[in-house]
């Protein structure tokens, strides 16, 4: 069964650089959420989306903005990188805003060096 | 405020039974997970509940109190392959599923 796809799967990126970390949700799911999870720590919740409009905000930095297209997939857009934004940035989908189950993808790991 | 607890490591010997506690306080509830995680993978559905009371899946049981804002994870017959950690999730208060995570339980499965 196809499942979540994010790319890139590694990023080395300098300080003050910027990113973009792509994902692909399940066919025919149509609300995709991000996740940041840092060394030795628990996934953190940083925004989601529900038919392309944005339907929660966790903590996400003001530096990151991100969107979903008309074809779901969704995109996390990183500027003005930090140190501390190396981590393994993860996207889950689900269908519906009441969609049990999260699926998560295999995750991008960022290095800010 | 939210705060969701769990041990923080545990060993168990394969062939063996472990509980994993999750204890809650959130200003909300819709639904409690869990999760496992293998380092540096994505972590995978193992159960869910919203109501109280066991939910079996196989080798897997998790059960729900919401009046004491606790959970467990029951693993049977473990497996070397068991060995990852373990993250209690809740589904955020505002809606729209956001989870919640736990620091999360390194479980060790020693032969």
């Amino acid at each position: 069964a196809a499942g979540v796809i994010q790319s890139p799967r590694h990023l080395i990126k300098e300080k003050r650089e910027t990113a973009t970390l792509k994902c692909y949700p399940i066919p025919r799911h149509d609300t995709v959420y991000w996740y940041q999870q840092g060394p030795g720590q628990d996934p953190q919740f940083l925004i989601s989306f529900y038919e392309k409009m944005q339907s929660d905000k966790g903590s996400i930095p003001d530096r990151f903005s991100a969107q979903q297209f008309s074809d779901y997939h969704s995109e996390l857009n990183m500027s003005s990188l930090e140190l501390g934004d190396s981590a393994l940035y993860f996207c889950a989908s689900s269908l519906g805003r009441q969609g049990i189950e999260q699926y998560f993808g295999p995750g991008t790991r960022l290095t800010v060096t | 405020g939210q705060n969701i607890d769990q041990p923080t490591e545990m060993t168990a010997t394969e062939g063996a039974i472990v509980q994993i506690n999750c204890t809650y306080q959130t200003s909300g509830f819709n639904g409690l997970f869990w999760y496992q995680q293998h380092a540096g993978e994505a972590p995978t559905f193992l159960s869910y509940n919203v109501l109280d009371g066991l939910e079996e899946k196989g080798r897997f049981s998790s059960f729900l109190s919401r009046s004491k804002g606790y959970s467990y994870l029951l693993l049977k017959e473990l497996q070397m392959k068991d060995s990852a950690s373990y993250l209690c999730a809740v589904r955020g208060p505002s809606g729209y599923n956001k989870l919640i995570f736990g620091a999360g339980t390194r479980l060790a499965v020693h032969p």
